[in-house]
């Protein structure tokens, strides 16, 4: 199993760009998440999926677009790339809401540097 | 979901237990406690969960007092692979549609040679 999968690992971005970040899990988890976390920080919830075709946000979803509509599949949209998006972005997934028994499943990360 | 506090650093040295407090005094009845952790530059990682005993796997061992009021997670023999941000958490179990967890600021766990 490749477990929870995110492309590209780095990125940098013009302002005003726009971008896709990619996430892929191949464990038929029916929960789905992106964080971001800022140098120093912990992790603040941008969107959340609990099953294909529902999405809902999270603390800090402005200036992001999700989609879901597979199992597999969670991308998270940048629209017009802005300073303050400079981030890692974590995305993630379960099989139950609470974790359950495995926990949560994070990726490797995307390093996303807007200028 | 109730809030927890650690501290935000401590040190221990290799082959010693790391002992990492947590507080979660207004931590409701059917509220869990989770630690993950994070690796310098990696995603986080699940270590261990519990309601109310004491529970053990092959990473860590998770202590909660009597009361839930406070928990502490035990690397027994830590390595230097072991430094990291450690976070605990506490939320609801069940599954709902808001089901996420909140990150807080973690304790920096630095294992010395």
């Amino acid at each position: 199993n490749a477990g929870v999968t995110q492309t590209p690992k780095f990125r940098i971005l013009k302002i005003g760009q726009s971008m896709t970040l990619q996430c892929a899990q191949d464990m038929n988890h029916n929960y789905m998440y992106w964080y971001r976390q800022d140098p120093g920080m912990g992790l603040k919830l941008i969107y959340y999926s609990v099953g294909a075709g529902i999405t809902d946000k999270g603390e800090v979803p402005n200036g992001y677009n999700v989609s879901r509509s597979t199992t597999e599949y969670f991308p998270l949209r940048l629209e017009l790339a802005a300073p303050s998006q400079t981030s890692v972005y974590f995305c993630a997934s379960s099989l139950r809401g609470d974790g359950g028994n495995y926990g949560y499943t994070f990726g490797s990360g995307t390093r996303l540097t807007v200028v | 979901d109730a809030k927890t506090t650690q501290p935000p650093s401590m040190d221990c040295a290799e082959g010693r237990a790391a002992n990492l407090p947590c507080n979660h005094s207004t931590i409701s009845g059917n509220e869990y406690v989770y630690w993950y952790r994070q690796i310098h530059s990696q995603g986080p990682q699940y270590i261990i969960h519990g309601l109310k005993n004491n529970e053990t796997n092959e990473m860590a061992s998770l202590i909660i007092t009597e009361d839930r009021k406070s928990s502490t997670l035990i690397l027994p023999h830590a390595t230097l692979r072991d430094t990291a941000v450690y976070y605990c958490i506490v939320r609801a179990v069940g599954e709902t549609s808001g089901s996420r967890l909140t990150f807080g600021e973690g304790t920096q766990l630095t294992v010395n040679p």
